[in-house]
């Protein structure tokens, strides 16, 4: 079946603008995680969906970042006013609930000039 | 709290080496411990898991047992090939279900 995909593959924006990232978990699947990735690093978590709850947006590093997930599904990540220090490849991942292992997209590469 | 400690890369190994990355974890309750790898320029994706205490994940020649007594999960794979270069990681979920935690990623390098 499909698997975890992500739009756009690469973004490129000046600073102070704002990007919509999309995640389209796999069909059925009622958590999902973003998180992000600089160059040579590890996963930095960002936010977690699990079905109706309330999401965990601990990971976010600022106010300038939010994200929803419309019918328990798509979800969308953005990032306004847009800094050199966010760029970075942003991951999302799905998981049959949160006690098991989870599938992840391809990424969006965002570079902020 | 809950945490996940790797052995820091890059490891760099010559074709048919012996595999070993270290993890080591803490955790309150009674774990799921998995690995993932990211091949370069590709998305992660699980390589094997564990459930239970004494379990053995296995898969693609890589094994990982799991540890309770010493708190570990240890991945190991008898002779590695060039095409395992990745980054993998070491990742726990923990009972009362929340978040997955990931260690920092261990990069291999394999030599022909």
């Amino acid at each position: 079946g499909a698997g975890v995909s992500q739009s756009p593959s690469n973004k490129v924006t000046e600073k102070g603008k704002d990007v919509e990232l999309r995640c389209d978990p796999i069909s059925g699947h009622t958590a999902l995680y973003w998180y992000r990735q600089s160059l040579g690093q590890g996963l930095e978590f960002l936010i977690y969906f699990q079905g109706n709850s309330a999401p965990d947006k601990s990971g976010l590093p600022s106010d300038r970042f939010s994200a929803e997930r419309t019918g328990g599904s798509v979800s969308t990540l953005t990032i306004q006013r847009t800094q050199q220090e966010d760029s970075a490849v942003y991951l999302c991942a799905s998981s049959l609930d949160e006690w098991n292992e989870q599938y992840f997209g391809p990424g969006t590469r965002l570079t902020v000039t | 709290g809950n945490s996940v400690t790797q052995m820091e890369g890059p490891v760099t190994l010559s074709e048919e080496a012996f595999l070993t990355i270290n993890c080591t974890y803490t955790a309150t309750g009674y774990p799921s411990l998995f690995w993932y790898v990211q091949y370069p320029g590709e998305g992660l994706q699980l390589l094997l898991k564990a459930t239970k205490a004494d379990d053995k994940g296995s898969n693609k020649g890589f094994e990982a047992t799991y540890r309770k007594e010493t708190t570990s999960f240890h991945l190991e794979k008898g002779s590695v090939q060039v095409s395992d270069s990745a980054v993998y990681f070491c990742a726990l979920i923990n009972t009362g279900g929340f978040k997955t935690i990931f260690g920092a990623g261990t990069r291999l390098f394999v030599k022909a």
